[in-house]
């Protein structure tokens, strides 16, 4: 079945970079996008990026100039990298297939 | 980028009730608009998609309606087991955009 499981680190310094990790099973990367979503804690959701089946990137123009997404295809994995982490970069970050199936989520705290 | 007006932001029901919440999207989305549960401590699950469709293991006491700018997710019969927030989401156009979510309590 389909499944998306992130990982990296829980905490993370101000002005530092955060390395996230999305692991897929049940579905291939070159067919199907997967999104970047974050959630502050206690408020809503913001979608971050995108990549697209074919390679291509789409990203948020309030995060663009911070964020990069990148894939493995060999690994089933895809990866988000954000800089310049500041504290309203706390939450719990998404990756989604599409806009269907979702991970679990990993909480992600920056604080010195 | 699009913004979603979702209403109520905090509604309060009994069991049985018949729950209605609203999204109003800025600009025309077509059919392009999703409809998630959130339960706490849980990650998002969706409900209906493209405005009116069911997603699979979904009770048949969730509905959707609406194209264009006005959208609604209705809750036929409340039962406790929806206690959750309730989020709106365009996929119209990029980015992507959420409403702000309708936080749904029994009364």
């Amino acid at each position: 079945q389909v499944q998306l499981k992130e990982s990296g680190p829980g905490l993370v310094q101000p002005s530092q970079t955060l390395s996230l990790t999305c692991t897929v099973s049940g579905f291939s990367l070159t067919s199907y996008n997967v999104h970047w979503v974050r959630q502050p804690p206690g408020k809503g959701l913001e979608w971050m990026g995108r990549m697209r089946y074919n390679g291509d990137t789409s990203y948020n123009s309030a995060l663009k100039s911070r964020l990069s997404i990148s894939r493995d295809t060999s690994k089933n994995q895809v990866f988000l990298k954000m800089n310049s982490l500041q504290t309203d970069d706390t939450g719990t970050y998404y990756c989604t297939r599409e806009v269907d199936y979702w991970g679990q989520g990993v909480m992600v705290t920056v604080s010195s | 980028d699009i913004q979603m007006t979702q209403s109520p932001s905090f509604l309060s029901a009994s069991v049985g009730d018949r729950v209605t919440i609203n999204c109003k999207a800025s600009q025309n989305i077509n059919r392009y608009l999703n409809w998630y549960q959130q339960k706490l401590g849980e990650a998002p699950k969706l409900l209906i998609y493209n405005a009116n469709s069911l997603q699979t293991g979904i009770p048949s006491r969730f509905s959707g309606s609406g194209s264009g700018t006005d959208f609604t997710l209705t809750i036929s019969s409340l039962q406790p087991e929806d206690v959750a927030t309730y989020f709106c989401l365009q996929h119209n156009s990029w980015p992507y955009t959420f409403g702000a979510g309708t936080k749904l309590e029994l009364k």
